[in-house]
């Protein structure tokens, strides 16, 4: 099972303000970074660190992070953004990689 | 730009070895500033980090799958390369390679491959 737990599924009304989180006692020591997958493609980087955007990647992507959660918000959601967001980090050994469960956002 | 991209067998047997190289191009894979991930997805299911090799030839592996996996990084022709062994039809996903950056608590798989899928079956 993985160590960084994200909700399956959130929905948001188009133009508003959704937030996707992603639990894991390992973000109290590292950053989350944060991937959008859509379907029979690779996932794409989002958000990584503190809140860096890759080049490319539009400013209504965000992210933060408060204790052992990090999140991923999307303010003003648009109808392409209804796809999959997966985070990553350490694991709680510090020692590998592992991703979170993975959220299905549904653009209403 | 950098790009990935993934090679190898469709369709591996159950018991027996998939590899899978992965061939970068527009970057060289002996920079220091990143490490080099495989990555798989099962169909209709989440990512699973495989392990990653840095340019010096160091591995680590997800402890789930240790036994079985090796990692290798070919310099010269700017490529690496997974080898699963002893599979079976749960190994059947969509397996990634991608770039792992890393600077001191930031990790973040930068650029993926686009990805292809084995199927374990007989």
């Amino acid at each position: 099972s993985s160590e960084l737990t994200q909700d399956p599924a959130v929905s948001v009304a188009l133009g508003q303000t959704v937030r996707i989180t992603c639990q894991g006692d390992s973000l109290r020591n590292y950053y989350a970074s944060w991937y959008q997958q859509k379907p029979g493609q690779a996932p794409v980087l989002v958000i990584y660190g503190k809140n860096d955007r890759p080049s490319g990647i539009p400013d209504r992507f965000s992210g933060s992070s408060s204790g052992n959660t990090a999140s991923l918000t999307i303010t003003g959601a648009q109808a392409e953004d209804e796809v999959d967001y997966y985070c990553s980090s350490r694991d709680s050994s510090g020692n590998h990689r592992v991703f979170g469960t993975g959220t299905k956002v549904t653009v209403l | 730009q950098v790009q990935l991209q993934e090679s190898g067998p469709g369709l591996v047997k159950p018991s027996e070895t998939l590899s899978l190289t992965c061939t970068v191009s527009g970057g060289s894979v002996s920079s220091g500033s990143y490490y080099w991930s495989w990555i798989r997805q099962p169909p209709g299911k989440g990512l699973e980090w495989i392990g990653y090799i840095y340019y010096s030839g160091s591995t680590n592996y997800n402890p789930s799958l240790k036994s079985r996996v090796t990692i290798s990084i070919d310099t010269s022709n700017n490529r690496l390369s997974l080898k699963l062994s002893s599979v079976t039809a749960a190994d059947t996903a969509v397996y990634y390679c991608a770039r792992d950056l890393v600077r001191g608590v930031i990790y973040a798989f930068d650029i993926w491959g686009q990805g292809t899928m084995v199927t374990v079956s007989s």
